[in-house]
């Protein structure tokens, strides 16, 4: 039961375009989101994160958006770099509670290849 | 500088090995963990610690054990229990509750 979702293996955009990346989620309990970005042979690195509380969260070149009541979250690019180039996760995490069982558990979706054209 | 750092970067296991894979971080961070990724997979979580000389299985602990004796360390073994093995190994530690989780380079597993 794939709880996190991201439904485009892949995505190609221009550089200087803007590049979209969506992520859909089927938990309620998830209150807290990250973005993840990879390279090949490496660990990701945390790009963005959102909380439940909010709607957009904005950190220079990236944005991210929440939409609750679709259970969705976006991330856009703007403008595109080719070493903007990776494959980009969505991770999400449940409330934690005082007995700590959700402790910063991330669930990640399978992930989104972007390619950025110069 | 401070990070995580990962080793071996490949590892080549027999049938019916044990084998370690070292997770070391310098970041003070309480919680640290364990995922496998899987070719066109996301990261799954294998294991999880909060605290020193404790831990938690995630949400594929079978075939896989784990220690954490001390705060910078938190080794995976693999046991011959795991049938499949192969994949790419990453370990990754955070400060805690909704703080971001920071990523090792990764370990890359094959049977021989």
């Amino acid at each position: 039961d794939q709880q996190v979702k991201q439904n485009s293996p892949s995505l190609s955009v221009q550089e200087g375009r803007i590049s979209i990346l969506n992520c859909d989620y089927t938990n309620s309990m998830f209150d807290y989101f990250l973005w993840y970005k990879k390279y090949p042979a490496e660990g990701p690195t945390f790009l963005i994160s959102i909380s439940s509380i909010k709607d957009k969260n904005e950190d220079g070149r990236f944005t991210v958006f929440l939409n609750k009541s679709a259970k969705h979250l976006s991330l856009h690019i703007v403008p595109s770099q080719p070493g903007d180039s990776a494959v980009y996760f969505c991770a999400a995490s449940e409330e934690v509670d005082a007995g700590g069982t959700s402790y910063g558990k991330l669930t990640f979706g399978q992930g989104t290849i972007l390619t950025v054209h110069p | 500088d401070g990070g995580i750092t990962q080793s071996p970067k490949y590892l080549f296991r027999k049938e019916g090995q044990n084998v370690t894979l070292s997770c070391e971080q310098n970041l003070n961070h309480d919680a640290m963990y364990w995922y496998r990724q899987d070719p066109g997979q996301g990261l799954r979580l294998i294991y999880y610690s909060q605290i020193v000389n404790d831990f938690q299985k995630g949400d594929i602990a079978e075939g896989y054990s784990v220690s954490r004796e001390k705060k910078e360390s938190f080794p995976l073994t693999v046991t011959s229990a795991q049938k499949n093995p192969t994949a790419f190994y990453l370990c990754a530690s955070s400060a805690g509750g909704n703080q971001p989780q920071h990523f090792g380079d990764g370990t890359r597993l094959s049977i021989l």
